[in-house]
């Protein structure tokens, strides 16, 4: 089943944070996050593993709550390069490879 | 740096044409992907492949069959094409489990 992904999407203006939440209603062994800008393939940001501790890349952190399946991800002071769709793909077992994709979340970053 | 390469940025295509999607990776790696990509419905797999000539059927594989001959090759085949498989098509690789998946630019097809 599908993760849920939320909000849907957000506006900001540069400099202001965002949370985006995904959700799923199986447990997990790792969430994937992923940025999709228009007209290019998404690229990975980070994994989180069960068990595993908060990940950071410079301004962009996520946390992964394993009894409540669910993965939030930080964007603190964005910038304008932050814009795009933002995915998460859940993991439900090791050796599964697949990943079950939420719909995306679009964030659009305003000067 | 993994490079995904699929064959084809855009495609046009008339409905019950036979299409191949062509995706190749340069990793050596042992499992590749087909997705598909709708507004509003995120990523969808349509077959995945985890060895030469072995494959898995994903959620969507109504329509699509896919061809591995080769490890460094995944191809997706439409059999006859109709217009409800407009979308954007992208292939991934990845090398083992919870690892990044590694996207090709992806190729937009239109079925006319």
């Amino acid at each position: 089943q599908q993760p849920v992904q939320s909000p849907q999407a957000v506006i900001l203006r540069e400099g202001e944070d965002a949370v985006i939440n995904c959700s799923s209603s199986k447990a997990l062994y790792s969430v994937h996050w992923y940025r999709q800008k228009h007209g290019e393939a998404p690229v990975f940001l980070m994994i989180l593993l069960k068990g595993g501790e908060q990940k950071g890349h410079e301004k962009i952190s996520a946390s992964f709550n394993e009894k409540k399946q669910q993965s939030s991800l930080y964007l603190t002071a964005s910038q304008l390069s932050y814009s795009g769709t933002y995915f998460c793909g859940t993991e439900e077992g090791y050796s599964n490879y697949q990943l079950i994709w939420g719909a995306g979340t679009k964030l659009i970053i305003k000067p | 740096d993994v490079k995904v390469t699929q064959s084809s940025r855009y495609l046009v295509k008339r409905t019950g044409e036979k299409v191949f999607l062509e995706c190749v990776q340069d990793m050596d790696h042992e499992n590749m992907f087909w997705y598909r990509q709708d507004p509003g419905l995120g990523l969808r797999l349509i077959y995945f492949s985890y060895d030469v000539k072995m494959k898995e059927k994903g959620d969507i594989p109504e329509g699509y069959s896919v061809s591995r001959e080769k490890k460094e090759r995944f191809s997706l085949i439409l059999e006859s094409a109709s217009t409800n498989q407009t979308s954007m098509y992208l292939c991934a690789s990845i090398d083992s489990p919870s690892q990044p998946q590694h996207f090709g630019d992806g190729t937009r097809l239109s079925i006319l």
